[in-house]
């Protein structure tokens, strides 16, 4: 079975530029997230998507991020525009419905100049 | 407030020797999940083990283990004969609040 898939896996952009990460869930997956993750830190959750709706999207910068899952599979990640402090690690992870473990991708790797 | 608390920043350990990498947690609720990640250099973070608030036994997964105290509101993960493939960093979890810990670095020395 397919893991997580992410891409592209590493990002180098100038500040205020754009940038658009995607993520395919493992299939079957109902619930899908968006981790951020900064050096020396755990993940911090940015956004969670049932399905297509996002359940919870309390941490994420609605001024300059944006979130979707349009037919409740895959998902993209914008930033617009990036700061410098956005450099980090941007986690997507899935899990069934039924279930709680979540499954990660590899990430992608940001770094804004 | 931090919820969960590794206060190992980094660990060494012989290879084929035992480890135990220390999390205390913080969670009002009366059931929830703790669950141990690892993450490679590679960055994906790859689950290790899970263990119930109302599991009575201790999981095992393999040479992982976990001590879970509940009283003590803490979930020390344990690695058995440790691997040169097993340097990485390690983190604690409640996933349901989505807490991590800010991870252990472990590192197995020849």
């Amino acid at each position: 079975e397919a893991g997580v898939v992410q891409s592209p896996r590493y990002k180098i952009i100038e500040k205020k530029q754009p940038v658009a990460f995607w993520c395919n869930p493992i299939s079957g997956h109902n619930t899908l997230y968006w981790y951020r993750q900064n050096l020396g830190q755990g993940p911090e959750l940015l956004i969670r998507y049932e399905n297509e709706e996002a359940v919870d999207d309390s941490q994420l910068p609605k001024d300059r991020f944006s979130a979707e899952r349009l037919k409740g599979v895959d998902s993209t990640l914008k930033i617009q525009p990036a700061e410098l402090g956005d450099s980090a690690v941007y986690l997507c992870a899935s899990t069934d419905r039924a279930k709680e473990t979540q499954y990660f991708g590899p990430g992608t790797r940001l770094l804004v100049l | 407030a931090q919820k969960i608390t590794q206060t190992q920043p980094g660990m060494f350990v012989q290879e084929k020797e035992a480890v135990t990498l220390d999390c205390t947690y913080d969670t009002s609720d009366q059931s929830y999940g703790l669950f141990w990640y690892k993450q490679p250099s590679s960055g994906e973070m790859i689950f290790l083990i899970y263990q119930g608030s109302y599991d009575e036994q201790n999981a095992t997964e393999g040479r992982y283990s976990l001590n879970f105290q509940k009283a003590r509101k803490s979930a020390n993960l344990v690695i058995s004969a440790s691997q040169l493939g097993d340097s990485a960093m390690y983190f604690c979890a409640i996933l349901n609040q989505f807490y991590f810990g800010t991870g252990t670095s472990l590192t197995v020395i020849p």
